[in-house]
């Protein structure tokens, strides 16, 4: 089955300054790869999502990457801010169905 | 619009005790459903999934249950539960692609 690796667990930037949160995946049928982020104590929420079709997708401040032969896909996040502090959590899945989640990287954006 | 409710939000049970989560949907049909379960400070891992009504798949083996009696109504269940089954459950759904999270569960066993 599915196996999704994420990285860093922690990440802490200064405010203003850039994350980058990388993840890998091991099933080749993967073709649907969100982002979701989970404020403390809340449920995941949806951020930014990208098809195996497409190689980058940007959003505002958020972008994310696929490269599909590496089989790994990243979120970047420019012009942090205290509000992006929160778990993010990459996953991936076969058409949205059945999504494998990754560990989750906890950023603290330090103003 | 699709909306996705799922109750209690917080519950504190003995262990031995019984569990009943319940999760439904609005505003769209035939929907995938799924539970995972969330240990603290760590991922989200699944636990069962439902293409429809009857129809439940387990990914681990464990102490819980799970059963859609009606197209837009999963719910979870334990006969017995285990300290080891604290954590926080969340119900979530899907169309095609993307999931919907509930407000989740926080359960405690003690």
């Amino acid at each position: 089955g599915e196996n999704v690796e994420q990285h860093p667990s922690t990440l802490s930037v200064q405010e203003g300054d850039s994350a980058v949160i990388k993840c890998t995946y091991s099933d080749s049928a993967s073709n649907y790869f969100p982002w979701y982020k989970q404020e403390l104590g809340k449920r995941p929420q949806l951020i930014i999502d990208i098809r195996s079709n497409v190689g980058e997708k940007k959003d505002q401040r958020i972008a994310v990457t696929l490269n599909k032969t590496a089989k790994h896909f990243s979120l970047h996040i420019t012009e942090t801010q205290p509000e992006d502090s929160a778990v993010y959590f990459c996953a991936a899945s076969e058409g949205g169905f059945k999504t494998i989640f990754g560990a989750g990287t906890r950023l603290f954006v330090k103003a | 619009s699709q909306t996705i409710h799922q109750w209690p939000a917080t519950l504190v049970q003995p262990v031995g005790s019984p569990l009943s989560l319940e999760c439904t949907v609005e505003g769209t049909s035939n929907p995938n459903l799924y539970w995972y379960r969330q240990a603290a400070g760590r991922g989200l891992q699944l636990l069962f999934y439902s293409v429809g009504i009857g129809q439940i798949s387990s990914e681990v083996p464990q102490n819980l249950s799970a059963s859609r009696p009606q197209d837009r109504q999963f719910i979870l269940s334990s006969k017995k539960l285990l300290l080891s089954d604290s954590g926080f459950y969340l119900c979530a759904w899907s169309v095609n692609p993307g999931y919907t999270f509930g407000s989740g569960t926080r359960l405690t066993v003690v």
